[in-house]
Formats: structure tokens, C-alpha cells, sequence
């Protein structure tokens, strides 16, 4: 039981540089979100998506960019990575959209 | 856009105390939730409510989503060290795959033998 699975579990970056967060599910799942938690701030939704070819902008989706192509897979790119996108990002799936399965989280430092 | 307030925002118990926290929000959600995380993981869902007033149960866990649809509440009895982690709720305005759960902020519970 994989269930949702996100790679790297840890990253560091250089600012300006790029890199894609890897996110699979294998529920068979339509409804997919990235999440990005930081210290008192809760989790805040980045980019989701109901479906593969249909994504939609969350809260804070500036820096981010998201494509779905297959059921399973939702990458999350950052085009130039900031020191302000320094944080734990979470990956999560459901059926519905609300009763979410998360990853267990990428943990990014960008210096 | 909304916000969920929750409190308190730690707390510091010792094994066997009953616990409370709340959630509040500045609009009405027709759906509540409640997920834990423990360290290095992601949340896991505990319990789901849909209607005003709804009480439900899971195990020593109990919620209820508030009579004005702008709060939920969560209540474990007899902690114990496995209940530490972060509690979130979290809340979604209407039905549908594209309405958006918005998340609070946690509370953190911390368990002394």
C-alpha cells in the first residue's frame, strides 16, 4: 500500500535555481494538491488539480508551476527558487477533495 | 481569503487529562475536519463532520462541528504519549471536488508521563 508518494524527502538549493518536486499516487485518485507548511502559519495550498489536464491556482501559488498528465503524477517545478520558499511541502490526494492522503512531506532549504 | 483560527496553540498535558482545542472562522464551512501529525509525516485524517451539530466519535476522540457552522470543536479523553503531535482542523465552504480545504494553524500537544 504505497499509497502517496513524494521524492526528494530532502532538498537544498541555491537561489535562482530550479528543481521539480515529484508527487505519485496510486489510488486511482482525480483530486491532487501541493501544500506548503511553515512554522505558524498551518498548511496553505499551492496549486491543485481535479483531474489529469485540469489544474487550478490554491493561495500561494507564485514561483510554482503545475502540470497533470497522468492520474498518478502531479509535479510541482520551482522556476527560480527563493529563500522565502524555504519550507515543508506536502503533496496530497483524495477522491473527493476533502478527506486528503498526504505524502510524508519534502523538507526544502534554499540558500 | 478565510481563515481558521485555532486554539490553544500548545498545550502541555500529562497522560490521563482530557484535552480541548477549537477551531473558529471568519465565514461558514459545511464541512469540518480534523487531521494529526506526528514528526517527519503528513497529517492523517481523524474525523470528518457534515452537518451543524454533528457529534462523532473515533475512539477517545470526539468532534463536533458547531451550531453556527463557524467552529468545530475536538475533545480527547485520557491522553496518552501517542496522542502528541500537531492537531489541524480544517474546513471547506461547499460540496463539489474543485471547493478548496482551507487549513488552521495547529496545535501542538505535548504529552508528560
Amino acid at each position: 500500500n504505497a499509497g502517496v508518494t513524494q521524492t526528494p524527502k530532502f532538498q537544498v538549493l541555491k537561489t535562482g535555481q530550479s528543481m521539480t518536486l515529484q508527487c505519485a499516487q496510486d489510488m486511482n485518485h482525480e483530486y491532487m494538491s501541493w501544500y506548503r507548511q511553515d512554522p505558524g502559519m498551518g498548511l496553505r495550498l499551492i496549486h491543485y488539480s481535479v483531474g489529469a489536464g485540469i489544474t487550478d491556482q490554491g493561495e500561494v501559488p507564485n514561483g510554482y508551476n503545475v502540470s497533470r498528465s497522468t492520474t498518478e503524477d502531479f509535479p510541482l517545478r520551482l522556476l527560480s527558487a527563493a529563500p522565502s520558499q524555504t519550507s515543508v511541502y506536502f503533496c496530497a490526494s483524495s477522491r473527493g477533495g476533502e478527506k486528503l492522503f498526504f505524502g510524508s512531506g519534502t523538507q526544502l532549504s534554499v540558500l | 481569503g478565510q481563515q481558521l483560527n485555532q486554539s490553544p496553540q500548545s498545550m502541555f498535558i500529562q497522560e490521563g487529562e482530557d484535552v480541548s482545542m477549537n477551531c473558529t472562522s471568519s465565514s461558514i464551512f459545511n464541512t469540518w475536519l480534523w487531521y494529526k501529525q506526528e514528526p517527519g509525516e503528513g497529517p492523517v485524517l481523524l474525523i470528518a463532520l457534515y452537518k451543524a451539530g454533528e457529534l462523532t466519535s473515533n475512539g477517545r476522540l470526539t468532534a463536533q462541528f458547531g451550531i453556527t457552522r463557524k467552529d468545530s470543536f475536538l475533545n480527547i479523553s485520557a491522553s496518552i504519549p501517542s496522542d502528541v503531535g500537531i492537531y489541524f482542523c480544517a474546513g471547506r465552504p461547499d460540496t463539489g471536488t474543485a471547493s478548496k480545504l482551507t487549513f488552521g494553524t495547529g496545535t501542538r500537544l505535548q504529552v508528560t508521563l
